[in-house]
């Protein structure tokens, strides 16, 4: 069985500082694991995914994520956040089909 | 390529109606899905497709059918409506890579559903 957790339902970080969203998974198989964000009121988007290449794995606008076998983990982050990163994220594992996180709302202040 | 489209965006019925969501995908994608999100539950399957003529079960079907007739579309049915299916619903469609689950899925705009 596969599940995910996100351990943060809400961080807030200020204009320019680093940003780290957490995200730990359970999965019998090896599994494909992506990061999606939702800004308000709109549909999803993927920022990245990881598929057994690399372990770091490079998304859009600068966020990044490290896949750790060992801590099953792959949390995301960004070195410097920015206003129009405020939103929320979902970390999704994906072996037998697609389990989401409950997601992790960013708030950043300028 | 219009992607993922979703109708209607928003959709207000009584207890005991019954109503189509539409999803309509133009990428020939054989993977298409249902999802509801509810604040701090992030996204739950509801119904998912491998293909035309083939449906399945996800994690909360309960209330609701689907079928797929054509590769480009993949309707959600509520049958009899329930204050319990206030949600936003989310279509979505994918490539199966290798056969297997290592999909990226695209996702539709939403529809915006109150029971009343």
């Amino acid at each position: 069985a596969q599940s995910v957790t996100q351990l943060d339902s809400h961080v807030s970080v200020s204009e320019g500082t680093p940003v780290l969203l957490r995200c730990n998974y359970s999965s019998s198989y090896s599994p494909s694991l992506f990061w999606y964000v939702q800004h308000p009121n709109k549909g999803l988007q993927l920022l990245l995914k990881y598929t057994s290449a690399a372990t770091l794995v490079k998304g859009i606008n600068g966020f990044e994520a490290e896949f750790k076998k060992s801590e099953t983990s792959f949390h995301l982050t960004k070195p410097s956040a920015h206003m129009s990163d405020a939103a929320e994220y979902f970390c999704v594992v994906s072996d037998s089909g697609m389990r989401f996180g409950a997601g992790t709302r960013l708030t950043v202040k300028p | 390529n219009a992607g993922v489209t979703q109708t209607p965006k928003f959709q207000v019925l009584k207890t005991g109606q019954s109503m189509t969501l539409q999803c309509a995908q133009d990428m020939n994608h054989e993977y298409m899905s249902w999802y509801r999100q509810d604040p701090g539950m992030g996204l739950r399957l509801i119904h998912y497709s491998v293909g035309a003529g083939i449906t399945d079960q996800g994690e909360v079907p309960n209330g609701y059918n689907v079928s797929r007739s054509t590769t480009e579309d993949f309707p959600l049915r509520l049958l009899s409506a329930a204050p319990s299916q206030t949600s936003v619903y989310f279509c979505a469609s994918s490539y199966s890579i290798g056969g297997g689950s290592s999909y990226e899925q695209y996702f539709g705009p939403g529809t915006r559903l109150t029971v009343t």
